[in-house]
């Protein structure tokens, strides 16, 4: 068990350029979420799927933001046209889903930087 | 809407003076309280699961204990290597999802 993986860790790019990140999650896990974390404040949700199935969304993704997990395996979350506002950490989490152990490990992160 | 707090934002410990932090929630219905510890510039690392008022949990220096309206981290005799910040997450009946304080930031001095 090799644990969460993302890729890449940095990302710089300028503003109105899309990007894409990619993770990985725990192999048995079938929920995997998306977080940002912007400095001194805690992960808020962007998204989670379950295998495949995207099941919920939080108002914070606009619709330049799309994410896919195809297969049920990885997931990519694309930003299309990014803005300034858009440089945060972006962290993806794994579950098992179990009822009464739910509980979330995250991978190391993605540093975006929008110029 | 579910909201959790932490306090205090920062907290400065010498080595071996032992502290306790904060986390008010309010939720629905109580799924789950979680306690991850961060690292600068790197993904939360899972602490602990409470499910339950009156439950405790333990590992090394750390101590979490849970009641109907928040909980507390302790940490006894901290070491240097404790230094990060602390996040407290709950998570609803019925959902999955997390919703995280703003975490404490702890630096434990030698």
């Amino acid at each position: 068990d090799t644990g969460v993986s993302q890729n890449p860790r940095h990302k710089i790019t300028k503003r109105g350029q899309n990007v894409t990140f990619r993770c990985d999650p725990i192999s048995e896990h079938n929920r995997l979420y998306w977080y940002r974390q912007t400095l001194g404040q805690g992960p808020e949700f962007l998204t989670y799927f379950q295998n495949e199935a995207q099941l919920e969304k939080s108002r914070l993704l606009s619709d330049r933001f799309s994410a896919e997990r195809p297969k049920g395996s990885f997931s990519t979350l694309e930003i299309q046209r990014t803005e300034q506002g858009d440089s945060a950490m972006y962290l993806c989490a794994s579950s098992s889903g179990l009822r009464n152990g739910d509980t979330q490990y995250f991978g190391p992160g993605t540093r975006l930087t929008v110029l | 809407e579910d909201q959790v707090t932490q306090s205090p934002e920062a907290l400065r410990l010498q080595e071996g003076e032992s502290s306790s932090l904060n986390c008010s929630y309010t939720v629905s219905g109580l799924r789950g309280l979680f306690w991850y510890r961060q690292d600068p510039g790197k993904g939360p690392e899972f602490l602990f699961t409470l499910y339950s008022a009156g439950e405790e949990k333990e590992k090394e220096r750390l101590k979490a204990t849970l009641t109907k309206k928040e909980s507390f981290l302790h940490i006894t005799a901290p070491k240097p290597e404790d230094s990060a910040t602390y996040l407290c997450a709950v998570q609803a009946t019925g959902y999955s999802t997390l919703t995280f304080g703003k975490g404490t930031m702890l630096l434990v001095s030698p």
